[in-house]
């Protein structure tokens, strides 16, 4: 079975601090993804990799940068927290689908358990 | 924008009783469409998927059926049970969405023992 994890299930920080959200999946995953879930607001991307050292900015990457130094791990990082970035992050991978040219994501994306961010 | 949308955001039915669980679409170019479920404290799990060259698929005890002409995409459970109670989540990829998953706001299904 596919296995995504993350670093911390609960996490608590205050506003201005630099925080690191870990991720890391067992299954070989070309492609990794970073979302935040609000209530009422649903899934929505921050930013995704579709390689080492490869990122793409999803629908809200203002306030967050990505690091992907090795294919297994894909960190968040938040330079200086603010209030409005208290929710749940969650990571997800996927492998590359297999038709040509390669469509990153017409495969299903595995994820991860979440880690709750409260900013205060 | 392009977007997904649920049209009940709430679904309260009897242990056994079938469910189904409407999304709506707005992208025309969606390729892939994936149904999600996520429990209480934990990520979005797979449940199934369905492709825009198929209008209907069958899962065990899930069916997915599409709506092209409409946009519309619906999940079919039967025989509900206390453990489908969750939040169900639509996702669609495709068109100009490289890379994206375009999720639906989620309907909580709660079943009723």
């Amino acid at each position: 079975d596919v296995k995504v994890t993350q670093s911390s299930r609960y996490l608590v920080k205050r506003t201005g601090e630099k925080v690191f959200l870990e991720c890391v999946q067992d299954m070989d995953h070309e492609n990794m993804f970073w979302y935040r879930q609000d209530p009422g607001l649903g899934l929505r991307l921050i930013y995704f990799s579709y390689d080492v050292k490869m990122k793409e900015k999803g629908d809200i990457p203002e306030g967050y940068s990505v690091s992907r130094e090795k294919k297994e791990r894909f960190s968040l990082i938040l330079e200086s927290a603010s209030t409005n970035q208290t929710s749940m992050y969650l990571c997800a991978s996927s492998q590359t689908g297999s038709l040509s040219p390669p469509t990153l994501a017409l495969v299903e994306q595995y994820f991860g358990p979440g880690t709750r961010l409260t900013v205060t | 924008g392009e977007s997904v949308g649920l049209h009940l955001p709430t679904l309260s039915v009897q242990e056994g009783d079938n469910s189904i669980i409407n999304c709506a679409y707005s992208n025309s170019a969606s390729d892939y469409f994936i149904w999600y479920k996520q429990e209480s404290g934990k990520g979005p799990q797979f449940i199934i998927d369905i492709r825009s060259n198929m209008d209907k698929r069958q899962g065990q005890r899930v069916t997915v059926l599409l709506n092209k002409t409409v946009k519309h995409l619906s999940l079919q459970i039967a025989a509900t049970q206390p453990g489908d109670s969750a939040v169900y989540f639509c996702a669609e990829i495709g068109g100009t969405s490289y890379g994206k998953l375009t999720f639906g706001q989620g309907t909580i299904l709660t079943v009723h023992p």
